[in-house]
């Protein structure tokens, strides 16, 4: 059981390219989300989905895009990087939790972005 | 939005002590997590409390949830306690994620 899987780990990229940030989960949960964090914070929240083809704006969103097409990933654009999106960007996933008990989260072990 | 501010923000304790860590949250929340960060940036999972107390260990939590607080003990604490805990509220019926507070950065000296 692999939980949440982030792909790559490191990346270094030009300032102006694109790139995409992919997330896998394997236990059938309808939510997930992308967040990133930067030095001294916590994590902040980009975007986040709702179930497979559904997309939604968090508290970060400007200059990252989404896409859920299947119901296991959650891939995170950028389609011009920016030397401000040097970041530590995290996926985490979850159960609607209907008629659940527990509402909790379960997080990827993160991609280190850096843009130069 | 909710606001979540977390005591200390630093600590630095030698190993064996014991030590609590707050958690303070500005509206009503059903989801509370606390997460410990590894130096390696892994975030890990320790507690599910949304109210009521858990232990696990050495680690231990209480969420009273009419106050809007948490609080995380350590007891005992190793060196491999070391890192940023993070405590993070939201509302479980919705989908909106969570609100992660700032952190505690805990430092445990041999």
């Amino acid at each position: 059981n692999a939980g949440v899987t982030q792909t790559p780990k490191f990346r270094v990229l030009k300032t102006g390219q694109s790139m995409t940030l992919l997330c896998a989960q394997d236990m059938n949960h309808e939510y997930m989300y992308w967040y990133r964090q930067d030095p001294g914070m916590g994590l902040r929240l980009i975007h986040y989905s709702v179930g497979e083809g559904t997309t939604a704006k968090g508290e970060v969103p400007d200059g990252y895009n989404v896409s859920r097409l299947k119901k296991q990933n959650f891939l995170l654009g950028l389609e011009s990087a920016a030397p401000s999106q040097t970041s530590v960007y995290f996926c985490a996933s979850r159960t609607t939790g209907q008629g659940i008990a527990n509402y909790g989260y379960t997080f990827g072990s993160g991609t280190r972005l850096t843009v130069v | 939005g909710i606001q979540v501010e977390q005591s200390p923000p630093d600590l630095i304790l030698q190993e064996g002590a014991n030590s609590t860590l707050r958690c303070n949250f500005s509206d009503s929340v059903n989801n509370l997590q606390w997460f410990h960060q590894n130096p390696w940036g892994q975030l890990i999972n320790l507690f599910y409390i949304p109210s009521g107390t858990k232990q696990n260990g050495r680690l231990s939590a209480t969420t009273v949830a009419t106050e809007r607080y948490s609080l995380l003990y350590i007891s005992s604490s190793q060196t491999t306690d070391s890192g940023v805990y993070f405590c993070a509220v939201g509302w479980g019926g919705g989908a909106d994620g969570l609100t992660f507070g700032k952190g505690t950065h805990l430092i445990i000296q041999p």
